[in-house]
């Protein structure tokens, strides 16, 4: 069981690139969201989504963007890479059904904006 | 504002010894509480839930309190290990379908 699988995880951009983050789950939960981590900020929501064609905005979502065709996967693109933009990514997955539904993290994506 | 607060921010201590990690919310109206352990370069993982009617659970050598009158939960390490070095991240759950309020974590050292 792969639980939340999320590539690349490094990645190294220059400013104005673009590029897409994967993240995959193969536990059939309906409630997926990416999340950045900064030294000091903890994790910060960025978009989420509680199923297939479903996505809101979180706490932080200027820069990026997200679709959700699949239960499966959530990708978060990011179309003009900045400065600014360099943290760790996570993705992460829980039920929808119940208010004590665990979310379940990915690894990581390291992300450099130069 | 739904607001979690952690603290201490950082702390050192001697393999062995034993901690407790404090998280105040405002989180209203209050669902659950998860205590996540995340260590340097993964992502977080649940260690323990508390529920609004739960006021202590264990869970090895960590156990978690929970006053839900005042909003306080702690976490406390018994005969702290190597291995326990590592973020640990206090998230609360409001009731409906809505997104999990993080704390910044509080990032504990245990050194020999």
């Amino acid at each position: 069981n792969a639980g939340v699988t999320q590539t690349p995880k490094f990645q190294v951009l220059k400013t104005g690139q673009s590029m897409t983050l994967q993240c995959a789950q193969d536990m059939n939960h309906e409630y997926m969201s990416w999340y950045r981590q900064d030294p000091g900020m903890g994790l910060r929501l960025i978009h989420y989504s509680v199923g297939a064609g479903i996505t809101d905005q979180g706490e932080v979502p200027n820069g990026y963007n997200v679709s959700r065709s699949t239960t499966e996967d959530f990708p978060l693109r990011l179309l003009s890479a900045a400065p600014s933009q360099t943290s760790v990514y996570f993705c992460a997955s829980s039920w929808t059904g119940g208010n004590s539904a665990e979310a379940f993290f990915g690894q990581g994506t390291r992300l450099t904006v130069v | 504002k739904n607001q979690v607060e952690q603290s201490p921010q950082s702390l050192i201590i001697l393999e062995g010894k034993n901690c407790t990690l404090q998280c105040n919310y405002t989180v209203s109206p209050f669902s659950n509480l998860r205590w996540y352990k995340q260590d340097t370069g993964r992502g977080p993982v649940s260690l323990t839930i508390m529920t609004f009617s739960e006021n202590t659970k264990s869970n090895g050598r960590y156990t978690a309190t929970l006053d839900a009158d005042t909003k306080k939960s702690s976490l406390h390490i018994t005969a702290s290990q190597l291995s326990d070095s590592a973020s640990y991240i206090c998230v609360v759950k409001n009731s409906g379908n809505t997104p999990l309020v993080f704390g910044k974590g509080t990032r504990l050292s245990v050194i020999a």
